[in-house]
């Protein structure tokens, strides 16, 4: 399909394990964006991405969570020791041009740590 | 940190009644955006403003940007069933990206 894609769409694992998501944005898009979105709550920004400049992490809660994008095009979002607060739905969106642009979605990687 | 503060938390109404729900903020923003998101699904880009002032509509969704770059409404006209979801305002400027907290809108039929 045209939209931004993530996997999985599910993960579920221990607590203290590392995880990865993945995204594959809109072909095209320069900018890439992952947020993480708590029950019931708004959307927390975590990192920035905009083509080959030095990405924004001014979001990232902790030094357990990093972000790397490859090529310009697919990102991963790791996440390191999961503690259960980490538990959310992670979700990643694109756009094009710089981050004042109207973003695209994807249906996010819900993430539960037991 | 940048105070956004979206107004109602959830909204209960019949079908067919008008839906409105804002945004304020503590400072002055250049666009605001409203996203609509479904259970399951990431947030879908409703209505973008870039000018103070601007009245904006798509359909049945109307938004303004207030005068003082430090507001915005949504106005849903004549709700449908499908309008049912989170509605979420998004202020961008100063190299910041922030979401307010959500209106979520139950419709009764």
């Amino acid at each position: 399909g045209a939209g931004v894609s993530q996997s999985p769409s599910n993960k579920v694992t221990e607590k203290g394990k590392d995880v990865e998501l993945r995204c594959d944005p809109i072909s095209g898009h320069t900018a890439l964006y992952w947020y993480r979105q708590s029950l019931g709550q708004g959307l927390e920004f975590l990192i920035y991405f905009q083509g080959n400049s030095a990405p924004d992490k001014s979001g990232l809660p902790s030094d357990r969570f990093s972000a790397e994008r490859t090529g310009g095009s697919v990102s991963t979002l790791t996440i390191q020791r999961t503690q259960q607060e980490d538990s959310a739905v992670y979700l990643c969106a694109s756009s094009h041009g710089d981050r004042y642009q109207p973003q695209h979605f994807g249906d996010g990687t819900r993430l539960s740590i037991l | 940190g940048q105070q956004l503060n979206q107004s109602p938390q959830s909204m209960f109404i019949q079908e067919g009644e008008d839906v409105s729900m804002n945004c304020t903020s503590s400072s002055i923003f250049n666009t605001w955006l409203w996203y609509k998101q479904d259970p399951g699904e990431g947030p879908v880009l409703l209505i973008a403003l870039y000018k103070a002032g601007e009245l904006t509509s798509n359909g049945r969704l109307t938004a303004q940007f207030g005068i003082t770059r430090k507001d915005s409404f949504l106005n849903i006209s004549a709700s449908i069933p499908s309008d049912v979801g989170i509605y979420f305002c998004q202020i961008q400027g100063a190299q910041k990206l922030v979401f307010g907290q959500g209106t979520r809108l139950t419709i009764n039929p």
